[in-house]
């Protein structure tokens, strides 16, 4: 089946550091992923729909400036924590959507634990 | 807007017994319903799904999971369970079968027991 690479899986910067975070879908071409942030037990919040060569949608609340993405290629969507600080401490999750004749399927990748001290 | 609970944060069951996981959501048109499961280090995977037809809707590795639109329910069973299902269960709701619409639950962790 389709395969999503996330890296790194887990990270730990200083605080005032920016982080990057790739996704990459490795057999299959992704106009669209998606970026999720999830809390300790709790469910997984879309964050952004990352669009290949267009800006990325931002969902209510999320700050576009702290959480920068970037889809320059089919295959490839970052996320950038900028400046980042212990709230912004979590799981990140992102997914990429594959459209083809049997319909659209979402394959995920396996996440990146970020703490910042 | 929709919503999804999933009641039961751990759930233990002895090997060869019955899996249980209980997932009921609300929205405000009919629903395209998910399970997915994520094994230890891996991204999550599609298990099964219901968009419409059949309510009772089979998965994979033996899963299955029953529409009840009387309930707003989507509960996940299995006969019996192995010890390679021991995982995290996300229960999951989109209005349209939209990805970007995809609403899921807080996840219920599944141990099974030797």
């Amino acid at each position: 089946g389709a395969v999503v690479s996330q890296h790194p899986s887990r990270v730990i910067c200083k605080s005032g550091t920016s982080v990057k975070i790739e996704c990459r879908s490795l057999d299959f071409q992704a106009t669209t992923m998606f970026w999720y942030r999830q809390f300790p037990k709790q469910s997984l919040m879309l964050m952004a729909t990352s669009n290949e060569g267009s800006k990325a949608t931002y969902e209510q609340g999320v700050e576009k400036d702290k959480f920068l993405i970037n889809h320059a290629s089919l295959t490839l969507s970052t996320l950038t924590v900028t400046s980042a600080h212990p709230e912004d401490s979590s799981f990140y999750i992102c997914s990429a959507r594959d459209l083809s004749a049997a319909g659209e399927k979402l394959f995920f990748g396996s996440g990146t634990q970020l703490s910042v001290l | 807007a929709q919503s999804v609970t999933q009641l039961g944060s751990h759930v233990s069951v002895s090997e060869g017994a019955l899996v249980l996981l209980r997932c009921n959501y609300s929205s405000s048109v009919p629903p395209y319903l998910f399970w997915y499961v994520q094994y230890p280090n891996q991204g999550l995977q599609l298990l099964l799904k219901y968009t419409t037809g059949a309510t009772l809707v089979k998965g994979i590795n033996g899963f299955e999971a029953e529409f009840k639109k009387s309930e707003t329910s989507f509960h996940l069973t299995k006969p019996s369970a192995h010890m390679s299902d021991a995982a995290e269960y996300f229960c999951a709701v989109s209005p349209s079968g939209s990805a970007r619409q995809l609403t899921f639950g807080s996840g219920t962790q599944l141990t099974v027991l030797p």
